[in-house]
């Protein structure tokens, strides 16, 4: 069964410091692996999205990694704000028949205080 | 419209009433997807639409889950004899071609069934 853990579950950090979520994943074959951003109340929003060959990606603060042979990726937020509490998803995508289908991982439940 | 709209944003039912929950997609997306999430989880895999084509409907969880498409756009996700486990948010979400786009996801639908 295809399969997405993220750690940690939540994890508070003071404003302008940094933090690296993790992302394992289990999901054959692969297609994709993108990073969500969910605020409360709100749907899931994409930060990026890598893949096979992709080993690093760059969206403003937030740069996600992908190794492809140990099916792992992070996502580091730099300079963290306020406005990035947030749950952060990875999502995974399989090249297989149900593309559509999408695994979500748990989240990882950010928050930033001043 | 310019996003995912989902209606209504929050929809308390008493045990055993039936509810129904409205999609509109982004105009000229062709598919469409429903999750369930549950509070603390990441979304889980519905339902898929193909323009009015239900192509899976593997990850309703019981047959009091129905949903529909009729015209290729609006989507309507209707549970009957609600339960208390049917508690949960309802993300649509939808992405211009079948395979390979983003999805853009709606705010959902917070169904908290007393």
């Amino acid at each position: 069964k295809n399969q997405v853990e993220q750690s940690p579950q939540s994890l508070i950090i003071l404003e302008g410091k940094n933090c690296t979520l993790q992302c394992n994943y289990t999901v054959s074959p692969f297609s994709n692996l993108r990073w969500y951003k969910q605020d409360t109340g709100r749907g899931p929003v994409s930060l990026t999205i890598m893949t096979f060959s992709e080993n690093t990606k760059s969206n403003g603060r937030y740069t996600a990694t992908l190794d492809a042979d140990t099916k792992q990726s992070s996502l580091h937020i730099t300079a963290s704000q306020l406005s990035d509490s947030a749950s952060y998803i990875c999502v995974v995508t399989d090249s297989g028949g149900s593309n559509y289908k999408l695994t979500f991982g748990k989240g990882t439940l950010l928050t930033v205080n001043p | 419209g310019a996003g995912v709209s989902q209606s209504p944003r929050y929809k308390v039912a008493k045990r055993g009433q039936d509810v129904a929950l409205r999609c509109d997609p982004i105009s000229g997306h062709v598919s469409l997807f429903w999750y369930q999430q549950a509070l603390g989880q990441g979304p889980e895999f519905l339902t898929y639409f193909q323009n009015e084509a239900q192509l899976d409907k593997s990850g309703l969880p019981s047959d009091r889950f129905f949903a529909e498409r009729p015209e290729g756009s609006v989507s309507t996700l209707k549970i009957q004899r609600t339960q208390q486990e049917d508690s949960a948010v309802y993300l649509c979400a939808s992405r211009l071609v079948e395979l390979g786009t983003e999805a853009f996801f709606g705010q959902g639908t917070r169904l908290t069934v007393v």
